[in-house]
C-alpha cells in the first residue's frame, strides 16, 4: 500500500527565507507524486506534480520539488518565502484504482507560517 | 471556468438526519471522487466513480452512499448522520487527458450535532 510521511506538521519561516517542506513516500511501483496547497476554508489547489521524466519539477508561485528515488523523497522548496505562502501543504502519492481513475494517498499536511 | 462545484458550503445536521452533498463538474471528466478531511489528517477517499452508472467504495465508505447518473454529477448521501461524520468533504474529478491530475472543489463543511 502507498503511504506518505510529511515531517513537520508546523513549519515557521521568516519572510524571504528558504521554504523546505519534507515528504517521503512508500510505493511498490514508480510513483506519481503531487503537492497541493490549501488556504483557509478553501479547497486544494495543485502546486506541482511528478509523473515521469525530469526529476526537478517546477510549479506555481515559485515552488519546486525534486523527486529522489534513492531517498524516496519529494521535498517541496521555495527560495524566498512570501507572506502569501502561509497555508497548509499536502504531499500525495497516486495509485491506480480498480476500473480506472487514481486514488491519492495524502500525508497529514504541513502548516506553513511566514513571519515578518 | 467553474471546474468542480459543491453545494452546500456549510451545513449543520442533527444526529439521525439525512442529507445530500451535491457535486457537479463541467470538464467532462470520467472519474469523480469524494474525500473527507478530518483535523490534522490528510484526505481519505470515501467513494469514487469511473463513469456514469459505475461507482465503487474507497477507504471509508461506511455511512455514505453515492450515485452517478450523468457524467457531470456525483452526489454524496448521508443517510443517518452521526457525530463521526463531522468533517470537511471534497468532491474531485480527473480524466486521463489531465495526466492523472485530480481537481478539487471548494469543500463542504458539515457538522453533526
Amino acid at each position: 500500500a502507498q503511504s506518505v510521511t510529511q515531517l513537520g506538521s508546523h513549519v515557521s519561516v521568516s519572510e524571504g527565507a528558504l521554504v523546505l517542506l519534507r515528504c517521503n513516500y512508500s510505493s511498490s511501483v514508480p510513483p506519481y507524486l503531487f503537492w497541493y496547497v490549501q488556504y483557509p476554508n478553501q479547497g486544494l489547489q495543485l502546486l506541482l506534480k511528478y509523473t515521469t521524466g525530469a526529476t526537478l519539477v517546477k510549479g506555481i508561485n515559485g515552488f519546486e520539488a525534486e523527486f529522489k528515488k534513492s531517498e524516496t523523497s519529494f521535498h517541496l522548496t521555495k527560495p524566498s518565502a512570501h507572506m502569501s505562502d502561509a497555508a497548509e501543504y499536502f504531499c500525495a502519492v497516486s495509485d491506480q484504482l480498480r476500473g480506472g481513475g487514481n486514488k491519492l494517498t495524502f500525508g497529514t499536511g504541513s502548516q506553513l507560517k511566514v513571519e515578518l | 471556468n467553474a471546474g468542480v462545484t459543491q453545494t452546500p458550503k456549510f451545513r449543520i445536521l442533527k444526529i439521525g438526519q439525512s442529507m445530500t452533498l451535491q457535486c457537479t463538474q463541467d470538464m467532462n471528466h470520467n472519474y469523480m471522487y469524494w474525500y473527507r478531511q478530518d483535523p490534522g489528517m490528510g484526505l481519505k477517499l470515501i467513494y469514487y466513480s469511473v463513469g456514469a452508472g459505475i461507482t465503487d467504495k474507497g477507504e471509508v465508505p461506511n455511512g455514505y452512499n453515492v450515485s452517478r447518473s450523468t457524467t457531470e454529477d456525483f452526489p454524496l448521501r448521508l443517510e443517518l448522520a452521526a457525530p463521526s461524520q463531522t468533517s470537511v468533504y471534497f468532491c474531485a474529478s480527473s480524466d486521463p487527458v489531465t495526466g492523472n491530475t485530480i481537481y478539487f472543489g471548494e469543500g463542504s463543511w458539515l457538522t453533526v450535532v
